[in-house]
C-alpha cells in the first residue's frame, strides 16, 4: 500500500499570496514528482527530483519552485499566486529500478481568486 | 519524442457491458507500459502494467496486452460495474523520455446501472 500524503487537499487563496503545497512519502523512495492537472484532465510534469538536493524542471514551464532537503519531503512553493495557477496539483514518488511504477498522492485542488 | 494516444472519450456504458479503451504509443526501444485510474476527487492509482512485449497485465478484472508489433496496450474488461466509473490514463516509461512517465490524455468512463 502506497503512503504518500498531500496537504492541504483544498485551498482557496487571493492573488499575490505565497503558498506552499506539502508532499510527504513514507516509502523511502528517491524519486519524487509534481504534476499539474488541468480541467481537461491532462497531466503535465512540472518538477521532479532524483534524491536529496536534486531538483529538475519538467515538461511544462511553471512559476513554482521546489526543494528536496529530506528524502521524504518535496514541497512546492508559489511565491505570488495568480488565477492562472488555479489547478489540481498531484505529487508522486517512485523507487529506482521499479520500472517507474509511480505512487500518487490524493492531490491538492488550488483556486486562486 | 515519446507519445501516448488514447481513444477519444468520454465513454458511456451500461453495467455488465464489455469495455475497450484503446491506447497506442510511439517510443524507441522497449518501454514499460501502464494503465492508471483516477476516481473522482482522488489521485492516480496504478491499475496494471507490462514491462515487455507480449506481457499481459491484469488487475480487478481489467487486462491489457503489450503488443509491440502494433505499438498498442488496449485496456479491456469483460463486465464493467458502476464503481468502474473513473478516468483512465495510459502511460509509458522508457524510450527517449528517460526518467519520466509519458501519459496519454485520459479517457472518462461512465457506467450506468
Amino acid at each position: 500500500e502506497a503512503d504518500i500524503y498531500q496537504t492541504p487537499r483544498y485551498l482557496v487563496i487571493g492573488t499575490g499570496k505565497k503558498i506552499t503545497l506539502e508532499c510527504s512519502q513514507t516509502m523511502g523512495h528517491d524519486k519524487m514528482y509534481w504534476y499539474q492537472q488541468d480541467p481537461g484532465m491532462e497531466l503535465h510534469l512540472i518538477h521532479y527530483s532524483y534524491g536529496v538536493n536534486s531538483t529538475e524542471k519538467g515538461d511544462l514551464s511553471s512559476e513554482s519552485t521546489v526543494s528536496r532537503i529530506r528524502t521524504e519531503h518535496f514541497p512546492l512553493t508559489l511565491e505570488s499566486a495568480r488565477p492562472s495557477h488555479t489547478s489540481q496539483y498531484l505529487c508522486a514518488s517512485s523507487e529506482f529500478g521499479s520500472k517507474e511504477t509511480q505512487y500518487f498522492g490524493p492531490g491538492t485542488r488550488l483556486l486562486v481568486l | 519524442g515519446d507519445s501516448v494516444t488514447q481513444m477519444e472519450g468520454p465513454v458511456t456504458l451500461s453495467e455488465e457491458a464489455f469495455l475497450t479503451i484503446n491506447c497506442t504509443y510511439t517510443a524507441t526501444g522497449y518501454p514499460s507500459l501502464f494503465w492508471y485510474v483516477q476516481y473522482p476527487g482522488e489521485g492516480l492509482q496504478l491499475l496494471l502494467k507490462a514491462t515487455k512485449a507480449d506481457d499481459k497485465g491484469s488487475n480487478k478484472g481489467f487486462e491489457a496486452t503489450y503488443r509491440k508489433e502494433t505499438t498498442s496496450f488496449h485496456l479491456e474488461k469483460g463486465s464493467v460495474q458502476v464503481s468502474d466509473s473513473a478516468v483512465y490514463f495510459c502511460a509509458l516509461y522508457g524510450g527517449t523520455s528517460y526518467g519520466k512517465l509519458t501519459f496519454g490524455q485520459g479517457t472518462i468512463l461512465t457506467v450506468h446501472p
